[in-house]
């Protein structure tokens, strides 16, 4: 099936630890992106890239860093240095056109230890 | 950055009402979207809506991109109780960065 594959579904940190959350897509998808998703608000943008080997801060990338090395793939990585990393992450995935919309993975929830 | 605002935040309907929501911004979109979000899953696109003053339904939803391409609403007749979840609006700009509003509860009472 054609689609977003987020793992893994919930994953624990433990202080000063850094994790990987993994995004993949097969659905030949130029650009991908990566929300946080806190109670009661709405999805904030942390990396987008619009293309291989290139990617943009967003909105709260502070603690955050991402690479896209693949077309399909687009990991993010929660550093030591994001204090309030407990969260639900989102990826997306957007296809070429000028208005096609976001598509969204299933999520990851992220915990403290 | 860029704020949204959708109300109402929560809602709690008897099944077979209608629901309004709607999404307001300082500044303009050139899509609006509305998604539905599930507990602990992603958000499911529902309706996009591409050019000012565009009406679109989807089933029992109805979506319009409002005139000024500030604001958009979301219908949803006759609610039944699976239509419960969070909805969110969202405006993106041509390159595909979007702006969520903070999402509206459903809550349907069968």
């Amino acid at each position: 099936d054609g689609g977003i594959t987020q793992s893994p579904k919930y994953l624990f940190r433990k202080e000063g630890q850094n994790v990987t959350l993994s995004c993949e897509q097969n659905l030949n998808h130029d650009a991908m992106y990566w929300y946080r998703q806190d109670p009661g608000q709405g999805l904030r943008l942390i990396y987008y890239s619009q293309i291989v080997n290139d990617f943009q801060k967003g909105d709260i990338a502070e603690g955050y860093s991402v690479s896209r090395e693949k077309k399909e793939s687009f990991p993010l990585t929660v550093t030591s240095a994001q204090k309030n990393p407990t969260a639900f992450y989102l990826c997306a995935s957007r296809g070429q056109g000028v208005n096609q919309p976001q598509h969204f993975g299933d999520g990851t929830r992220l915990s403290i230890l | 950055g860029q704020q949204l605002n959708q109300s109402p935040q929560s809602m709690f309907i008897q099944e077979g009402e209608d629901v309004s929501m709607n999404c307001t911004s300082s500044s303009i979109f050139n899509t609006w979207l509305w998604y539905k979000q599930d507990p602990g899953e992603g958000p499911v696109l529902l309706i996009a809506l591409y050019k000012a003053g565009e009406l679109t339904s989807n089933g029992r939803l109805t979506a319009q991109f409002g005139i000024t391409r500030k604001d958009s609403f979301l219908n949803i007749s006759a609610s039944i109780p699976s239509d419960v979840g969070i909805y969110f609006c969202a405006g993106q700009y041509s390159y595909g960065k979007l702006t969520f509003g903070q999402g509206t509860i459903l809550t349907v009472h069968p």
